[in-house]
């Protein structure tokens, strides 16, 4: 069965340190894209990657980073610049724009 | 940037009963609106999309209508059952990118038998 994978489903991370989301799909889809959930705030853009090897910053990029080197895959980085990082992440991919994303089933990143 | 408004954010029915969710957009290029469901601890899924260049959709009990000139779009839920129950997204493409979307903030529908 196609889809989108997102792992780990719970990820604990201490204050200082870096920790990557992993987002995979086998849809062939070219495009994907990260958002963060926050309550009450719906979801807001981190990154979007286009096609491999290209990618564009969204409303909130600050303190991410990703990375697009296989098209099935697009992890994410929450680095230790991202003051307030505790969030429900969710990776999404389409065929490319003005079509429907397939949502993976999300990360839930607890600062500690 | 921000560009969808989304009304109400929750919302309470019984069971049988008809719900209505409205979204605003911004930008008057915005060409494809669709709307997500999603349940608790689940991402959002796609349940109806419309295009500009038409003014309603139908599938089942669900439908969404969209005016252009007045930019705004709405999910209809017809004969809500509990299993409606959940968050419901709409989004427009990104103002700045054109190609991502926006999301509004959601409505919370809860269905009572």
């Amino acid at each position: 069965d196609g889809g989108i994978t997102q792992s780990p489903k719970y990820l604990f991370r201490k204050e200082g340190q870096n920790v990557t989301l992993s987002c995979e799909q086998n849809l062939n889809h070219d495009a994907m894209y990260w958002y963060r959930q926050d309550p009450g705030q719906g979801l807001r853009l981190i990154y979007y990657s286009q096609i491999v090897n290209d990618f564009q910053k969204g409303d909130i990029a600050e303190g991410y980073s990703v990375s697009r080197e296989k098209k099935e895959s697009f992890p994410l980085t929450v680095t230790s610049a991202q003051k307030n990082p505790t969030a429900f992440y969710l990776c999404a991919s389409s065929v490319g724009a003005g079509y429907g994303y397939t949502f993976g089933s999300g990360t839930r990143l607890t600062v500690v | 940037g921000e560009n969808v408004e989304q009304h109400p954010s929750t919302l309470s029915v019984q069971e049988g009963d008809s719900a209505v969710i409205k979204c605003t957009y911004s930008d008057s290029a915005s060409n494809y609106f669709p709307w997500y469901k999603q349940e608790l601890g689940k991402g959002p899924q796609l349940i109806i999309d419309i295009r500009s260049n038409v003014g309603e959709k139908k599938d089942q009990r669900i439908a969404v209508t969209l005016n252009k000139t007045a930019k705004h779009f709405s999910l209809h839920i017809t004969e809500t059952q509990p299993e409606d129950s959940a968050v419901y997204f709409c989004a427009a493409p990104n103002s700045n990118s054109g190609y991502a979307l926006n999301f509004g903030k959601g409505t919370s529908l809860l269905v009572t038998p």
